[in-house]
């Protein structure tokens, strides 16, 4: 039962390096988000996409680049990481139904 | 403002007491609208959508408001296990979820 996963689950990199973090889901959802979560802010929207080759910008895309090449894969690049980027960043798919799938989150840390 | 707007936490309530959590949002074309529950910085998972006619799931009551963009959730005979966060959601339009922030329970014996 794959699921939805992420990859690395726990990183530290140093501030001004290029990080990404890696997103695959096996369901061939249409949907795909990226969500950082932050203490005392919730989950915000990064960056979502509806489709392969189709993204859209969410609440706080400053500073990430997404990607969708392929269905099953929704990549997030920080370019430049800032200590600002240090949070917990969770995918998500969706089939556009009333379940979004999550996966088990990708702890970041940025020194 | 924020799009999706939640009461602040916490909220501590003893065991058996009903609870209700309150989520307003500021987009009208607002399309559908969920409840989620998060355990200790977890993955969210869903606890319930939220119909334009009330839902009711066991000790939990959903309501949507449409005419002032507000959606409730109602806890009754709160249990320990229901210490969570409960996280409002909303699809804007177009496939686009958007959280609150987040309302934090704790239930206490």
């Amino acid at each position: 039962d794959a699921g939805i996963t992420q990859s690395p689950r726990y990183k530290i990199t140093e501030t001004g390096r290029q990080v990404t973090l890696m997103c695959h889901q096996t369901w061939s959802h249409s949907y795909m988000f990226w969500y950082r979560q932050d203490l005392g802010h919730g989950l915000r929207l990064i960056y979502y996409s509806a489709a392969a080759d189709i993204t859209d910008k969410g609440e706080v895309p400053d500073g990430y680049v997404v990607s969708r090449s392929k269905t099953e894969n929704f990549p997030l690049t920080l370019e430049s990481a800032t200590r600002s980027q240090t949070s917990v960043y969770f995918c998500a798919s969706s089939d556009g139904g009333n379940t979004i799938y999550f996966g088990e989150g990708s702890w970041l840390t940025v020194v | 403002r924020k799009e999706v707007e939640q009461d602040p936490g916490p909220f501590n309530v003893p065991e058996g007491a009903t609870v209700a959590f309150n989520c307003t949002y500021s987009n009208s074309a607002s399309q559908s609208f969920f409840w989620y529950r998060q355990d200790c910085r977890k993955e969210p998972k869903l606890l319930m959508s939220v119909y334009s006619s009330g839902n009711e799931d066991g000790r939990f009551t959903a309501q949507l408001n449409r005419a002032s963009q507000y959606i409730s959730l109602l806890i009754r005979d709160s249990k320990l296990s229901d210490s969570a966060t409960y996280l409002c959601v909303v699809n804007i339009a177009g496939g686009k979820l958007i959280f609150g922030q987040g309302t934090e329970l704790s239930v206490k014996p």
